[in-house]
């Protein structure tokens, strides 16, 4: 079993739609929890951080963390063509020797048409 | 945009031959990280350093890679003897040096290194 399961998709949603992108993790030592957007050939890009469990929003970017079920989500409002891109979640454990060393989900391929 | 740059984009080398990946971190940062991305595979931790040492390379294949971060350039990602299965793309990232916030990485551009 992977630490961290993420569903490939892909999924498609028309401009507009709010989207809804979750992981699942087995190590209850992780404690920090990020989503990356990552473009096609280029290096993912680091959308939101949050330590513990609760809501943190972003502009049209909402994480959540819920530490008793070990689940992770990130949803976007009012989504975007322009948000097309491969959503990555990443998490890790709370300083010690795993500074850097994040475990990713596969990520999920969004496509946001028009 | 001093962001996390590396090079080559994209390299090609046959069977048996050294790669070698190049990365220069972010303005400020003291901390380097390298990736792998295998096709249908989320990224994986490889080795994580700091200027002239190895802090973990917990994620390194043990034979055929190595690392290094000297004093002065870039970080270098050495494959030697490259087999087919080393075709991936290669993804550095840096971190400021506090405590705090070493947790969030900032990623490049990737190598995507192709083995004929």
């Amino acid at each position: 079993q992977k630490e961290v399961e993420q569903d490939p998709g892909p999924l498609s949603v028309p401009e507009g739609a709010i989207v809804s992108l979750n992981c699942t993790y087995s190590n209850s030592a992780f404690q920090y929890f990020m989503w990356y957007r990552q473009y096609s050939r280029k290096g993912p890009e680091l959308l939101m951080y949050t330590y513990s469990s609760g809501n943190k929003e972003d502009g049209r970017f909402t994480a959540q963390v819920d530490k008793s079920s070990k689940y992770i989500s990130l949803f976007i409002r009012d989504s975007q063509p322009s948000d097309s891109a491969t959503y990555l979640c990443a998490m890790i454990n709370a300083g010690g020797t795993s500074y850097g060393k994040l475990t990713f989900g596969q990520g999920t391929i969004l496509t946001v048409h028009p | 945009n001093a962001g996390v740059m590396q090079n080559p984009r994209h390299l090609v080398r046959r069977r048996g031959q050294e790669a070698r990946l190049r990365c220069s971190p972010m303005k400020g940062h003291s901390h380097v990280y390298w990736y792998r991305q295998l096709p249908e595979e989320g990224l994986k931790f490889m080795v994580y350093l700091q200027k002239e040492n190895i802090i973990d390379e917990s994620g390194m294949p043990k034979e055929r890679f190595s690392a290094e971060f000297p004093k002065e350039g870039p970080s270098i990602l050495r494959i030697q003897q490259v087999v087919r299965g080393d075709s991936a793309a290669y993804f550095c990232a840096s971190s400021p040096p506090s405590l705090a916030t070493n947790e969030k990485l900032f990623f490049g551009s990737g190598t995507q290194l192709s083995v004929l």
